[in-house]
């Protein structure tokens, strides 16, 4: 089991590019998450998915779209990037809702110039 | 908002030392209470989790105590080993909700010296 894969592992982009983060999970989790980690900030919710065909907003969802493309996938869309969108993303999922260990994946590390 | 506040930031301890990290939220509705552990260049990963209904729970080294009047939980890390140097984030959600939010704290960074 390769349990919460991201790609890419790092991206570089100008200000106004849009890019798409992927995220794949293996383990037949119901939920997914996407979060964001800035320094002192620890880790913040952009958005979640609860079961596949549904999406809700996190704490931070501004600038930022996300798809269930099915019980697997759940994307996370950036179609404007701001400096301010500078940071380590981090995909989770879990078996139910947040009451049940979330599993993490690797990490992708943007930078917006 | 912050709804739960790690302190401290930063902590050195010296092998064979007891590290101390608190959380307190604020949210009397919280249940669910995870602490997370993370490498360097790695994703968190689970450590231990407590719900409100026990004082403290023990999994080798690591324990949690909770504190439900106070609105308080801390992990203690026992006899620290340098292998325990990482980022530790505590975190407070309603687990009984399926559609509730994981709160994470702002992480302490755990440097433990040989």
């Amino acid at each position: 089991n390769a349990g919460v894969t991201q790609t890419p592992k790092f991206q570089v982009l100008k200000t106004g590019q849009s890019m798409t983060l992927q995220c794949a999970q293996d383990m037949n989790h119901n939920s997914m998450y996407w979060y964001r980690q800035d320094p002192g900030m620890g880790l913040r919710l952009i958005y979640y998915s609860a079961s596949e065909g549904t999406t809700d907003k996190g704490e931070v969802p501004n600038g930022y779209n996300v798809s269930r493309l099915n019980k697997r996938e759940f994307s996370l869309r950036l179609e404007s990037a701001a400096p301010s969108q500078t940071s380590v993303y981090f995909c989770a999922s879990s078996e139910y809702g947040p009451g049940y260990e979330q599993y993490f994946g690797p990490g992708t590390r943007l930078t917006v110039t | 908002q912050q709804q739960v506040k790690q302190s401290p930031q930063s902590l050195i301890v010296q092998k064979g030392g007891i590290s101390i990290i608190n959380c307190a939220y604020e949210n009397t509705a919280f249940d669910y209470f995870p602490w997370y552990q993370q490498f360097p260049g790695k994703g968190p990963a689970l450590l231990i989790a407590i719900r409100p209904d026990v004082s403290e729970k023990k999994e080798g080294r690591f324990t949690i105590s909770f504190n439900k009047s106070a609105k308080q939980f801390s992990l203690h890390i026992m006899d620290s080993q340098p292998g325990d140097s990482a980022t530790y984030f505590c975190a407070a959600s309603r687990g009984s909700s399926n559609t509730g939010k994981l709160i994470f704290g702002q992480g302490t960074t755990l440097q433990v010296k040989p």
